[in-house]
């Protein structure tokens, strides 16, 4: 059974202060990770994709890193703002996995204090 | 505007009736997904429809059946549910045929209470 653990489970931060969480997957057979912002009451929404080990991606204040030989994503905000408080998702799809099969973390949880 | 859209927002149903969820994309992409969410457990795949033909079927249970009549339209209908199918479903879409390299565009979602 394929896992993809993500941590925290949640985080409260201030405004101003940057922060950064992980997606750890299986390393064996990686073939692409998303990341997803959800916030409350709206729909997932898509900020990376990443197939390639080493990739860095960024989307203004948020960028994200892959290491697919350890098997771990870290998602950075800096400067984290009250509306960047979502539940930040990572979903994994490995070779030889069903079709469009991707497997979601449960998420962190940002809550961003005014 | 999310481009994908789902109704309805809620439905609250009992174990024996029958009832569709209704989900429709305009991006023109051409694959959709239904997703499940329960209480504290990650978004669970159930179907995947690439170019209206069903391609994935994650050991779902037959009282859950999925309908595309064309690429723009996904249908989830539900007959004689359990209350444990309470949960938060989820329609998205994609484009490159369900290739997992294209992200996902999500609907809000129906939250459905089996009571």
């Amino acid at each position: 059974i394929l896992n993809v653990e993500q941590s925290p489970q949640s985080l409260h931060v201030q405004e101003g202060d940057s922060t950064n969480f992980t997606c750890s997957f299986p390393s064996s057979n990686f073939y692409a990770l998303h990341w997803y912002r959800w916030e409350t009451a709206k729909s997932p929404e898509a900020l990376f994709v990443m197939t390639l080990n080493g990739d860095e991606k960024k989307k203004g204040r948020i960028s994200a890193t892959l290491n697919t030989k350890e098997g771990y994503s870290y998602l950075y905000i800096k400067g984290s703002q009250p509306e960047d408080s979502a539940t930040y998702l990572c979903a994994f799809y490995s070779y030889g996995g069903s079709q469009g099969n991707l497997i979601f973390g449960k998420g962190t949880k940002l809550s961003v204090k005014p | 505007e999310t481009g994908v859209t789902q109704t309805p927002r809620h439905l609250v149903m009992g174990m024996t009736n029958k009832k569709s969820l209704k989900c429709e994309q305009h991006l023109g992409h051409n694959a959709m997904y239904w997703y499940k969410q329960s209480a504290k457990k990650p978004l669970e795949l159930m179907f995947v429809y690439n170019f209206k033909e069903q391609t994935e079927n994650n050991s779902v249970p037959s009282r859950f059946s999925p309908e595309c009549p064309n690429s723009s339209h996904l249908f989830l209908h539900l007959h004689t549910l359990q209350p444990e199918d309470s949960a938060l479903y989820l329609c998205a879409s994609s484009q490159g045929g369900g290739l997992v390299t294209y992200e996902q565009y999500f609907g809000p979602g129906t939250r459905l209470t089996v009571t």
